[in-house]
């Protein structure tokens, strides 16, 4: 069965600081990865998106995730963090029609920025 | 804007209540989807509907009944419901060949008493 793992559940990173995210899944076949973000209360948002090519991909407000098949890693990155970063982030599988036709998310990493 | 919206945003029922949860996608998708969040708990998904046809209920109590008349609409019909049942519930929607990618609503935050 498909699993993503995100190891870390908070990270505490000072602004202007860097960031990497991890995240790790299990799935039998070619994965269709996402980043999404949520702040309190609201929904999900999409960060960015892998599907196939190149293996380092950019998303909005600055964040990028390079895709490590030999891994099976998709961790989430941003050179320099702004407070209004301040959220939790899931990574997610697409599995395909015959697994299912849904996402599988990771528990979530909560960022908190300091200033 | 996401293009999902759900209303209403807030509930506040008791157990013997009746309320119902409703989910509009503008996006143009077939397939569309409920989760419940509960804190500190993974995001679970509850029921999957594609093109109208409920694809999956993920062992989901029958106090929470959905209904999707068409492609655009989803509810989440409540009744009987626990204080633990108390969370945040997303609508989500996406398109058949779309690899899964999801677009959210906003949620409704819904507190039972």
């Amino acid at each position: 069965a498909q699993s993503v793992t995100q190891p870390d559940i908070h990270i505490t990173v000072s602004e202007g600081a860097s960031l990497e995210l991890r995240c790790n899944y299990s799935y039998g076949a070619t994965p269709y990865l996402f980043w999404y973000v949520q702040s309190p209360g609201q929904g999900l948002q999409l960060l960015l998106k892998y599907f196939s090519g190149d293996t380092l991909v950019q998303g909005i407000k600055g964040f990028e995730a390079e895709f490590k098949r030999s891994q099976s890693s998709f961790n989430l990155r941003k050179p320099s963090v702004h407070w209004s970063d301040a959220a939790e982030y899931f990574c997610a599988v697409g599995a395909a029609k015959e697994y299912g036709n849904k996402l599988v998310f990771g528990a979530g990493t909560i960022l908190r920025v300091k200033s | 804007e996401t293009g999902v919206t759900q209303t209403p945003r807030h509930l506040v029922m008791g157990m013997t209540n009746k309320k119902s949860l409703k989910c509009e996608q503008h996006l143009g998708h077939n397939a569309m989807y409920w989760y419940k969040q509960s804190a500190k708990k993974p995001l679970e998904l509850m029921f999957v509907y594609n093109f109208k046809e409920q694809t999956e209920n993920n062992s989901v109590p029958s106090r929470f009944s959905p209904e999707c008349p068409n492609s655009s609409h989803l509810f989440l019909h409540l009744h009987t419901l626990q204080p633990e049942d108390s969370a945040l519930y997303l609508c989500a929607s996406s398109h058949p060949n779309s690899y899964n990618e999801q677009f959210f609503g906003p949620g409704t935050r819904l507190t039972v008493l």
